[in-house]
């Protein structure tokens, strides 16, 4: 089975600092994806990376950058985080971009800004 | 901006009971997917429906993709406690790579 991990499940941080959110999949993916779930909003997408070193931004990526320096990882970074930013976000992996492809997940980090 | 629009947004239901849950967008999609998250975890996917009209039933749930591919509806028959989660449609708006979610339908079903 396809795994998705995230490197923290909860995450504390203060206004102001860069964060890391770490994502591994261990299934050669090409794609990853980076989402923050709020309530009534769904799963929102900040950005995608369709190869390594590429990237594209999502509908909200005011705010955050990413990394794919490695086929298996997708970093998410928070330059100087905010209340705002408060949120639950997920990691997900996919084969190739096609017809019904298929997402797999990480069990997402629970960011909270102080 | 979000494309694709889901409704109700919450549902309690008793168990027994049918529902039907919506999801809709001004945009074409080559393909919707619908996807169940429980508490804790990320979405797992239920089912894919790829051609216009195209039915599909998983045991007591159906889904259907509109005749001209901007919609999807799931129907559950005799909900079950099991049923409760947080339901979300997807996909990626024909043309582009952007894979996007739905705002979702929380499902509560009680016994």
């Amino acid at each position: 089975d396809v795994k998705v991990t995230q490197s923290s499940r909860y995450l504390v941080k203060r206004t102001g600092e860069k964060v890391f959110l770490e994502c591994v999949q261990d299934m050669d993916h090409e794609n990853m994806f980076w989402y923050r779930q709020d309530p009534g909003l769904g799963l929102r997408l900040i950005y995608f990376s369709y190869d390594v070193k590429m990237k594209e931004k999502g509908d909200i990526p005011e705010g955050y950058s990413v990394s794919r320096e490695k086929k298996e990882r997708f970093s998410l970074i928070l330059e100087s985080a905010s209340t705002n930013q408060t949120s639950m976000y997920l990691c997900a992996s996919s084969p190739l971009f096609g017809v019904g492809e298929k997402l797999f997940f990480g069990s997402g980090t629970q960011l909270s800004v102080l | 901006t979000q494309l694709l629009e889901q409704s109700p947004q919450f549902l309690s239901i008793q168990e027994g009971e049918n529902l039907t849950v919506y999801c809709n967008s001004s945009s074409v999609f080559s393909s919707l997917q619908w996807y169940r998250q429980e508490p804790g975890e990320g979405p797992v996917l239920l089912v894919t429906v790829v051609t216009g009209g195209e039915v599909k039933k998983l045991k007591r749930l159906t889904f259907q993709f509109g005749d001209a591919r901007k919609d999807s509806s799931l129907h559950i028959t005799a909900a079950q406690t099991g049923d409760t989660g947080l339901y979300l449609c997807a996909g990626a708006p024909s043309g582009t790579y952007k894979y996007i979610f739905g705002t979702g339908t929380r499902l509560k079903v009680l016994a």
